[in-house]
């Protein structure tokens, strides 16, 4: 089965920050690659899909960029609703894979 | 506003058996695929098992197949995960999901899962 790594497992950032959040696959994965936001005790929230494009209500500052077999999410102004653990997963098949997330938290 | 309710979550002994429930409202249930996913106390989320729109279709996590099955009663917009010889590192909150993307013919795409429930817990213990 492919396999995703998340880097880094975590961070610390401050409001206004640039962060990005690397996603790797163990095998090329085409564009079938998404990002989620989970806060403490909620479900996840799906932020983009098929590797770039934002769902539906999700702010612009979240952007997704990659190819093949690795990818990013890069937040351009990290916002105080933002501190989350981030998990990406994959989509190109079954198992519907998730990366084992990366918590972001204030600096 | 698209909505899942799970319910079925509890506490049940090592081997033992539960069914979990997922109710969808405010949206066409019987055209998606949907999901299960888990997380662990502390943990990160596990991909547990998808179903096609008309449940002819269902794959697994290789830490569920054989134990656990998922199913679908279109008619009353609900999705199942019947869970049987059940294991310690099974304890989890269980989330259904609608997957975002779409089947065309044989060929289907998938996008992601962009409703979830709020989830319900499952505790395995002696």
């Amino acid at each position: 089965d492919i396999q995703l790594t998340q880097s880094p497992s975590s961070l610390s950032a401050s409001v206004g920050d640039r962060v990005t959040i690397a996603c790797r696959a163990s095998q090329t994965i085409d564009k079938y690659l998404n990002w989620y936001q989970q806060k403490p005790g909620k479900p996840p929230k799906l932020l983009i899909y098929a590797t770039s494009t934002l769902q539906n209500g999700v702010p612009s500052r979240f952007s997704g960029s990659g190819s093949g077999t690795d990818f990013a999410l890069t937040i351009s102004s990290l916002q105080p609703d933002d501190f989350a653990t981030y998990y990406c997963q994959r989509s190109l098949s079954t198992p519907h894979t998730f990366g084992p997330g990366t918590k972001v938290d204030i600096k | 506003q698209e909505q899942l309710v799970e319910s079925g979550g509890g506490v049940v002994q090592p081997g033992g058996s539960l069914r979990l429930s997922c109710a969808a409202s405010r949206f066409s249930f019987s055209m998606y695929n949907m999901h299960w996913v888990r997380q662990a106390p502390g943990k990160g989320l596990e991909w547990v098992a998808i179903i096609s729109p008309d449940g002819s279709k269902r794959y697994y996590a290789d830490s569920v197949k054989g134990r656990f099955t998922i199913f679908r009663e279109n008619s009353k917009n609900t999705l199942f995960l019947e869970m049987n010889s059940l294991r310690t590192e099974d304890t989890a909150v269980y989330y259904c999901a609608k997957e975002k993307g779409y089947c065309s013919g044989d060929r289907c795409y998938y996008y992601g899962m962009d409703v979830w429930g709020q989830g319900t817990t499952v505790t395995v213990s002696s």
